[in-house]
């Protein structure tokens, strides 16, 4: 599986907007992008995924960059319950099709 | 059905008893993947299901470690002769192998072996 690399941990203030980077230099043509996340004891949670274009849902946005080198997942108005460790993914094929691989994560916290 | 659920939540025993999770994943998806996760860490797969095929298994799964879809419906994770490494958080994850909606996890159980 291509690797990915993000930063241990970041911080924000609620209602500014987030953006968590994620590098996979190593990423092929046919590997998807997904974010999921996990809130203290709690299973992860599926965030968003995309493959080229840009992506935006109800709960975040996904900005690809063109080489598809990296990615940047968005949370327009960080709120307290969005605290969590962010996991970016890469796994070949959309969706649920395939396993996925976790790493560490980016731990978020959000500061009143 | 709101989602996939996990029983027990948690679970002590002691070292060399054998333990059972049981997963029921959400009604209508067909694909059943099981977790492993240790503190600080992400989650590390060890196996899935489509429908009642145990299609993959991971590696970290040792010969103690069988689970089970009967029916392809809920999934039994067993551990025989538990060992204090196997202490773990043992997440269940459905989906459906044909749409994009990712992966619908589970709480969790949290095993501590002593």
């Amino acid at each position: 599986d291509a690797k990915t690399t993000q930063p241990n941990s970041m911080e924000s203030n609620e209602e500014e907007p987030v953006h968590l980077p994620c590098n996979h230099s190593t990423i092929s043509g046919t590997d998807y992008i997904h974010w999921y996340r996990q809130l203290p004891s709690q299973g992860p949670e599926y965030v968003i995924h995309g493959l080229t274009s840009n992506v935006n849902n109800r709960m975040a946005s996904l900005a690809i960059a063109e080489d598809r080198k990296s990615s940047t997942l968005i949370l327009h108005r960080a709120t307290l319950r969005d605290a969590a460790v962010y996991y970016c993914i890469l796994s070949q094929g959309g969706g649920s099709n395939y396993k996925l691989t976790f790493g560490k994560g980016t731990l978020l916290t959000v500061n009143p | 059905d709101t989602g996939v659920s996990q029983d027990p939540r948690h679970k002590i025993t002691k070292r060399g008893q054998n333990v059972t999770f049981r997963c029921d994943p959400i009604s209508e998806h067909n694909r059943l993947y099981w977790y492993r996760q240790t503190l600080g860490q992400g989650p590390e797969f060890l196996t899935y299901f489509q429908n009642e095929a145990q299609l993959e298994k991971s590696r970290l799964l040792s010969d103690r470690f069988s689970a089970e879809r009967p029916k392809g419906s809920f999934s039994t994770l067993e551990i025989q002769r538990t060992e204090q490494g196997d202490s773990a958080m043992y997440l269940c994850a459905s989906s459906i192998a044909t749409l994009n909606y990712g992966y619908t996890f589970g709480s969790g159980t949290r095993l501590t072996v002593v």
